[in-house]
């Protein structure tokens, strides 16, 4: 089946300082997702990505959809320390039918801010 | 965002015993929806894929008796732990994409139940 690598794992910063992480897959996709999850809560959806080669952004936040399709990146820009927690990449190639939707999460990146 | 409801978000619950959790897409109807498990520190992994007015579609490994999966209408899906033992102690979250033809389809997450079963 399809697998992704998200990396780091973990990264520990100071506020204030730029953070990049990002997921590799072995094989397409075609969309992207990042997701941010604080403990004990669900996962919240940060950027979407639909097309190879998007580049997209939410505030601090910017995220790309790789050319090859087969990975992506996600900046965060002057980090707080509210952006603590675990931010998780998850692609889906969606054939239609019951497979829609379903989507592959990488292992996660855990990231602590200090201020 | 789309907003998907899950219920209850804590619960204890004695060994040998049924718990039901319930997911609600409250602003828009899903046909599908998944559910995950996630151990601490871990990243999530999908356990079924729920149909709406069909059987829910489950992963290699996962027990389809054990773990019931009921979508009966277009905004709700259910959970079921069936016989609950401590190694089902976990954190389980339901999500659900946006119809493709709204040019959305992106997925949001309810807000995850802890079970834990003594």
């Amino acid at each position: 089946g399809q697998q992704l690598n998200q990396s780091p794992q973990s990264m520990f910063i100071q506020e204030g300082e730029d953070v990049s992480m990002n997921c590799t897959s072995s094989s397409i996709f075609n969309t992207w997702l990042w997701y941010k999850q604080d403990p004990g809560e669900g996962p919240v959806l940060l950027i979407a990505l639909y097309k190879a080669g998007e580049l997209t952004s939410n505030g601090r936040l910017t995220a790309q959809f790789g050319i090859t399709r087969k990975d992506s990146f996600l900046n965060i820009s002057a980090s707080i320390p509210s952006d603590v927690g675990i931010y998780f990449c998850a692609g889906s190639y969606n054939a239609g039918g019951t497979s829609y939707g379903k989507l592959t999460f990488g292992q996660g990146t855990i990231l602590t801010v200090h201020p | 965002g789309a907003v998907v409801s899950q219920h209850p978000s804590r619960v204890i619950c004695k060994s040998g015993t049924s718990v039901k959790i319930e997911c609600r897409s409250l602003d828009f109807q899903a046909t599908t929806m998944f559910w995950y498990r996630q151990f601490p520190k871990q990243s999530l992994m999908l356990m079924a894929t729920s149909n709406e007015g069909s059987k829910a579609t489950y992963e290699q490994g996962v027990e389809k008796d054990k773990f019931l999966i009921n979508h009966a209408s277009l905004t709700l899906s259910t959970l079921t732990v069936t016989s609950a033992h401590p190694e089902d102690s976990s954190f389980y979250i339901c999500s659900a994409r946006v119809p493709s033809g709204t040019g959305e389809g992106r997925a949001f997450f309810g807000q995850g139940t802890r079970l834990t079963v003594v």
